[in-house]
């Protein structure tokens, strides 16, 4: 049972425009979301989270949406550059009870055309 | 510097071999887990402690074995019970929300 879920594979974009990344979850319980970006043979790094208690984080060139009702989270990233290519995983986590615990999408694949 | 190491960065094992994987931290994190990443899929938990001494299983913990016996330290044994050992393996660590990764393991098992 996939509680988070990225339906979109990949993501191509050219350079200077708008990439926005999905992610739908089916857990209700979940209140806390992040966004990781990973380079291939890397560990993960941390971009970005929200709360539930939230519908909107900004962080530079980065923001992220939450729809609680529609249990959907965004990732935008405005303008897109090459060095942002990667795959992008969203995970969520239910901060009051899990610990920390983290469950992920299966990714997208990001790349910015020059 | 702070930070999570792992190695080594490629590590390669016969079948039926038990291989154990190295998780160092000096973040002073109470909590640390242990996933695995395969082509095409997301990060599947293995392990997760939450302090020393203790330590839970994830999703996917079936021929896997861990130890907690210091709080910068959490090594992941694959042992040869596990079918599907070839992976990407990944630590991390957390306080609060936010995980934090090493650099991963890369481990090949023919």
């Amino acid at each position: 049972d996939q509680q988070v879920k990225q339906n979109s594979p990949s993501l191509s974009v050219q350079e200077g425009r708008i990439s926005i990344l999905n992610c739908d979850y089916t857990n209700s319980m979940f209140d806390y979301f992040l966004w990781y970006k990973k380079y291939p043979a890397e560990g993960p790094t941390f971009l970005i989270s929200i709360s539930s208690i939230k519908d909107k984080n900004e962080d530079g060139r980065f923001t992220v949406f939450l729809n609680k009702s529609a249990k959907h989270l965004s990732l935008h990233i405005v303008p897109s550059q090459p060095g942002d290519s990667a795959v992008y995983f969203c995970a969520a986590s239910m901060l009051g009870t899990s610990y920390g615990k983290l469950t992920f999408g299966q990714g997208t694949i990001l790349t910015v055309h020059p | 510097d702070g930070g999570i190491t792992q190695s080594p960065k490629y590590l390669f094992r016969k079948e039926g071999q038990n291989v154990t994987l190295s998780c160092e931290q000096n973040l002073n994190h109470d909590a640390m887990y242990w996933y695995r990443q395969d082509p095409g899929q997301g990060l599947r938990l293995i392990y997760y402690s939450q302090i020393v001494n203790d330590f839970q299983k994830g999703d996917i913990a079936e021929g896997y074995s861990v130890s907690r016996e210091k709080k910068e330290s959490f090594p992941l044994t694959v042992t040869s019970a596990q079918k599907n050992p070839t992976a990407f393996y990944l630590c991390a660590s957390s306080i609060g929300g936010e995980q934090y990764f090493g650099p991963g393991t890369r481990l090949t098992v023919t």
